[in-house]
């Protein structure tokens, strides 16, 4: 089945540095790709997602190309901030409904 | 309104009581997701309602029981669970319906201990 890997972490940033956690995805065909964050302590909220291939999705100040080359999903940020300390999780989708995560990556931002 | 409200949002539980968790949504999303997600791990899918009817069990024990009363509702109903299966257990719905894959959006989730 469609399956994802992302770097595990933790990580460690000072506020305005520059983000990237690693996602790479093993599929058959090209699935809908999803980068999810949760917060301590609360659910997961959809941060963005791409449908196909060469999209780009992007929110709050996070972006990530589906790139088909290298099979990734990339999960960058210019200027972090505090307000980002969270667990980031990298998705797939099994079919239509089932989705797949990654382990996910604690991220730590110090001010 | 673009919730997903899930109640209690703790349970402590015996492994003989019975309890139920309660999830809702008002989006008409015809889809409704029961994840189950340990300490430290990533959410796994466990049930999956599809027009109110079940579509997809992942092998889920008998002990954890699921019902979709209507369109907007989602309950999983508990009993004789073990320690084992205290986690945070989280709602999610999506648009549902069209065979292809559509965002699930997730409710706060309910922290479940079982003693």
């Amino acid at each position: 089945g469609n399956s994802v890997t992302q770097m595990e972490g933790p990580v460690t940033l000072s506020e305005e540095a520059f983000l990237t956690i690693n996602c790479t995805y093993t599929a058959t065909g090209y699935p809908s790709l999803f980068w999810y964050v949760q917060y301590p302590g609360e659910g997961l909220q959809l941060l963005l997602k791409a449908t196909k291939a060469d999209d780009k999705g992007s929110n709050k100040g996070f972006e990530a190309t589906y790139r088909k080359e290298t099979t990734s999903f990339h999960l960058e940020k210019g200027s972090v901030q505090v307000s980002d300390s969270a667990v980031y999780f990298c998705a797939t989708i099994q079919g239509a409904q089932k989705l797949v995560f990654g382990q996910g990556t604690r991220l730590t931002i110090n001010p | 309104d673009t919730e997903v409200t899930q109640t209690p949002k703790h349970l402590v539980m015996g492994m003989t009581n019975k309890k139920s968790l309660k999830c809702e949504q008002h989006m008409g999303h015809r889809a409704m997701y029961w994840y189950k997600q340990k300490a430290k791990k990533p959410p796994e899918l466990m049930f999956v309602y599809s027009y109110e009817k079940l579509s997809i069990n992942e092998s889920v024990p008998s002990r954890f029981s699921p019902e979709c009363p209507n369109s907007s509702l989602l309950n999983l109903h508990l009993h004789a669970l073990q320690p084992e299966d205290s986690a945070l257990y989280l709602c999610a719905s999506s648009l549902g319906g069209t065979g292809r894959p559509d965002t699930q959006y997730f409710g706060p989730g309910t922290r479940l201990t079982v003693l």
